[in-house]
């Protein structure tokens, strides 16, 4: 099984501030890794899809990087409703599966 | 437009079974697989398990491979998710998700919470 695990646990920004989530994968997952976005209360929705590829409707603040075993989203520009939890999950091999999560709150 | 209703949650003792429906609406449901993922109580996102869009194959996780079964009734746009010999550690909100053409869990339903309790 391959173990996705994301960094940092927990990351404390300000409106505006830049953030950078990252999530690194036990063995590779070539392009294969999708984020999702989940608030309180709520089912998670999909931002980035294979990496790179922002998920339609998805602001452009948002974006995804990497391939192998190390992969990145950035926030460029936090806006009030982006402060939630995010989890990385990969579909390179079966089973597919979910890093731990960041969580995004308000510094 | 796409929904994805989960129903079938409830409490139940350690031991007994439970199924979970998801109906879905809005899309050719024929055409896509779709997955269920679970969450625990204050806990991240867990895959479960995923149905190719004929029925044809399946996958499990390590967790509940050979408790869980899913299984997809294209003529009536649902999948289910037969839970057997329920574990307290099965307690979760479960969320049925569609893979899109991005296979990626693209719409997902509101999710059905599952407690295991004496």
């Amino acid at each position: 099984e391959i173990v996705l695990t994301q960094s940092p646990a927990t990351l404390s920004l300000s409106p505006g501030e830049r953030a950078t989530l990252s999530c690194r994968a036990s063995q590779s997952v070539s392009s294969y890794l999708a984020w999702y976005q989940q608030k309180p209360g709520q089912a998670p929705r999909l931002l980035i899809y294979d990496a790179s590829n922002r998920a339609t409707g998805i602001p452009d603040r948002f974006s995804g990087s990497g391939s192998g075993t190390d992969f990145t989203l950035t926030i460029s520009s936090l806006e009030p409703e982006d402060f939630a939890v995010y989890y990385c999950q990969q579909r390179g091999n079966w089973p597919w599966t979910f890093g731990q999560g960041t969580k995004v709150e308000v510094k | 437009q796409v929904q994805l209703v989960e129903s079938g949650g409830g409490v139940v003792q350690p031991g007994r079974s439970l199924r979970l429906s998801c109906a879905a609406s809005g899309f050719i449901f024929s055409s896509f697989g779709m997955h269920w993922v679970r969450q625990a109580p204050g806990k991240g996102l867990e895959w479960v398990t995923a149905i190719w869009h004929d029925g044809t194959y399946n996958h499990y996780a390590e967790s509940v491979k050979g408790r869980f079964t899913i299984s997809r009734d294209n003529s009536k746009n649902t999948v289910y998710l037969q839970m057997n010999s329920l574990r307290a550690e099965d307690a979760a909100v479960y969320y049925c998700a569609r893979e899109g053409m991005t296979r990626a869990f693209d719409y997902w339903g509101q999710g059905t919470l599952v407690t295991v309790s004496s």
